[in-house]
């Protein structure tokens, strides 16, 4: 299965708001409401922000949020905080091998 | 707290063999799906496989179809990745993740730190 196609990077200056794209196909992203995403810091494990679309587990600050149309996903993150700097992932369940597909990853900056 | 500690890796041979072990604390292990993850130096993330709670659903990547086998023993709250016939791809820091919700299955929340596994003569 191939990974979910993400922009290799995205920046943003302090409290203003960056998008990341997630782009799949009708069997991963756009077949289900299983995409989530993650944050990783260099030498860090990931860290769940978003799952099943728009839900953020407890403890993820409401300055992150995200949503689908058709095979594509985002993730926004408002009000830009130093600390957001860092590698972000999406996920989707997908129907070709009973398993999950992550994305190729996007850098975001904070400048 | 949930806590995974994943154990078992080190410097193997091309075709040789290894099992990674991830002992679960702090929930009801039997819940939960459970996922192995991967992730070589200075790349991306990579699903290597995942089970459910009582062992019987699995996937694979077709990566390592055939040559890794996902198990998990309930009473002993550990979950299991035997790889055989490694190759230098394989090479990557592997994590053990648990789903966020019981019944769920695609959507690692829960992570260790990581056992590195080096394939290479």
């Amino acid at each position: 299965q191939s990974a979910l196609t993400q922009p290799p990077s995205a920046s943003g200056s302090p409290g203003q708001s960056v998008t990341i794209s997630c782009t799949g196909t009708s069997s991963d992203v756009g077949g289900y409401n299983y995409v989530s995403w993650y944050q990783q810091h260099p030498g860090k494990a990931p860290k769940l922000m978003i799952y099943e679309v728009t839900k953020r587990p407890s403890g993820v600050p409401d300055r992150f949020s995200g949503s689908k149309s058709g095979n594509t996903a985002s993730l926004t993150v408002s009000g830009l905080q130093a600390e957001d700097e860092a590698d972000y992932y999406c996920s989707s369940h997908s129907s070709s091998n009973n398993l999950g597909v992550f994305g190729t990853g996007t850098k975001v900056t904070v400048l | 707290e949930v806590q995974l500690v994943e154990s078992g890796g080190g410097l193997v041979q091309p075709g040789g063999s290894l099992r990674l072990s991830c002992a679960a604390s702090e929930f009801t292990f039997s819940n939960f799906w459970m996922h192995w993850v991967r992730q070589a130096p200075g790349k991306g993330l990579v699903w290597v496989s995942r089970i459910n709670g009582d062992g019987g659903d699995t996937g694979y990547a077709d990566s390592v179809r055939g040559r890794f086998t996902i198990s998990r023993d309930n009473g002993k709250n550990t979950l299991y990745l035997q790889m055989n016939g490694l190759r230098a791809e394989d090479t990557a820091l592997y994590y053990c993740a648990r789903d966020v919700s019981v019944g769920l299955g695609s959507s690692p929340h829960y992570w260790g730190q990581g056992t590195l596994v080096t394939v290479s003569s």
